[in-house]
């Protein structure tokens, strides 16, 4: 199985910071590289896939590149609602696999 | 508007059984293939088990392999996944989740959950 390891497992950050999540495969996933957002009591919504591609309605503060190994998240400018958990999936393989997750908080 | 709602949670015994459905709506659901997801208490998301448009093709996770069965309706825009001898450690939410047209394995609509727990 691919192994997904994210970092960090959480980070503190004010409105307007730049945030930056990475995420390593354990072998090269050819960006087969998805990113989710989950809030507390909200669904899974899917931000990126193909590791760069933004998902229809998604705001252009997200963004996503990387090859190989290794994929980042980031977001240009945190707002309010982006305070959430991150995950990073990949679908190169089955079976499909998950980050940990990235818990991002209000500093 | 794209609707997914999963139904079947409860509470169950170890070695007990439990069917869960999904009711989609706002779609042409025979067009898509989808997929059960996963989140125990407090942790990640795990991908459990998938399935083509036609139930052709059918994948699980080794974890739910050999207990776990996936099928679909697609006369009557429904998912399902029976699970028979339930563990501990299959208490969780289930989602079940719309694979993104051409895009197998990205999941691009995700139901509300239904919560299964495993306990005697």
């Amino acid at each position: 199985d691919i192994q997904m390891t994210q970092s960090p497992s959480s980070l503190s950050a004010s409105v307007g910071d730049r945030v930056t999540i990475t995420c390593r495969a354990s072998q090269g996933i050819s960006n087969s590289l998805a990113w989710y957002q989950e809030k507390p009591g909200i669904v899974p919504k899917l931000l990126l896939y193909a590791a760069s591609r933004l998902e229809s309605g998604v705001p252009p503060r997200f963004s996503g590149s990387g090859s190989g190994t290794d994929y980042s998240l980031t977001i240009s400018s945190l707002q309010p609602e982006d305070f959430a958990t991150y995950y990073c999936q990949q679908y190169y393989n089955m079976p499909w696999t998950f980050g940990q997750g990235t818990k991002v908080e209000i500093k | 508007e794209v609707q997914l709602v999963e139904s079947g949670g409860g509470l169950v015994q170890p070695g007990g059984s439990l069917r869960l459905s999904c009711a989609a709506s706002g779609f042409t659901f025979s067009n898509y293939e989808m997929s059960w997801v996963r989140q125990a208490p407090g942790k990640g998301l795990e991908w459990v088990s998938f399935i083509s448009s036609s139930g052709s093709t059918i994948y699980y996770a080794d974890s739910v392999k050999g207990r776990f069965t996936i099928s679909r309706d697609n006369a009557k825009n429904s998912l399902f996944l029976q699970m028979n001898s339930l563990r501990a450690e299959d208490t969780a939410v289930y989602y079940c989740a719309r694979d993104r047209l051409a895009g197998r394995g990205v999941f691009d609509s995700w139901g509300q959950g239904t919560l299964v727990t495993v306990s005697s």
